[in-house]
């Protein structure tokens, strides 16, 4: 993968979660976000770089710094436990690229 | 609020074609880019390509001698045939909306239920 997240984060509940995604692309590109539930379709939870679709609560967020992009979850619920994309295009800023994934766990 | 619905053969054989549809209910067919977008255990989330409302196309580099993406925005549809499909092309299949505002990619905000699709002799 062009973009590399982490396998799994594991966090208890009310703790706040960061999930990194690195690649070269951040420098140029922005970084796009989205939560997988078993047997759902992926949802969109961050838009360039740290923008909120309607929605998304208030707890979810993003950040870049460089070539690392950071998905934050404050206050992390048992409703957060999900898988999470990172996603942005890929080095020629031709097409999309996604990481391969991070498995958050709510202890 | 926008809804895509997909359909489409759920079990092929090597050397088949692959023919998904989607409808778009709810909003503009006009100004998006109407994508799909597998996910399999082995490669992850692929983007396959994506097409706009006036047929102008886009496909992944990997995939783009095997897939052809259509529209007909009489019905608010758009189709994805990939031809020659193989075991690896097993995967779940997703249309999606590539939300696109004054030239800004706002990120695929909404997306098909998904199509399972199985490659086996």
């Amino acid at each position: 993968y062009e973009l590399t997240q982490p396998p799994s984060v594991s966090v208890s509940p009310g703790q706040t979660a960061r999930i990194t995604c690195s690649g070269d692309a951040f420098s140029k590109q922005y970084a796009y976000w989205y939560h997988q539930k078993p047997g759902q379709a992926p949802v969109l939870v961050i838009y360039k770089d740290n923008e909120r679709p309607s929605g998304i609560p208030e707890r979810i967020s993003g950040s870049t710094s460089g070539t690392i992009v950071t998905l934050i979850i404050n206050g992390v619920q048992a409703e957060d436990e999900a898988d999470y994309y990172c996603q942005s295009t890929d080095s020629s800023g031709s097409y999309p690229v996604f990481g391969g994934g991070t498995k958050l766990t709510v202890l | 609020q926008v809804r895509l619905q997909q359909w489409g053969a759920g079990l092929l054989k090597p050397s088949e074609t692959l023919s998904l549809t989607c409808a778009v209910y709810g909003e503009s067919f006009t100004g998006d880019a109407w994508t799909w977008i597998r996910q399999s255990p082995e490669k992850g989330l692929e983007w396959i390509g994506e097409i706009n409302h006036a047929g102008s196309t886009n496909y992944s580099p990997s995939l783009k001698s095997r897939v052809t993406l259509s529209v007909d925005t009489s019905k608010k549809q758009f189709s994805l045939k990939m031809h020659y499909v193989t075991a690896a092309d097993t995967a779940m299949y997703y249309c999606s909306r590539g939300r696109l505002l004054y030239g800004d990619f706002l990120g695929f905000d909404t997306w098909g239920q998904g199509t399972l699709v199985t490659v086996s002799s």
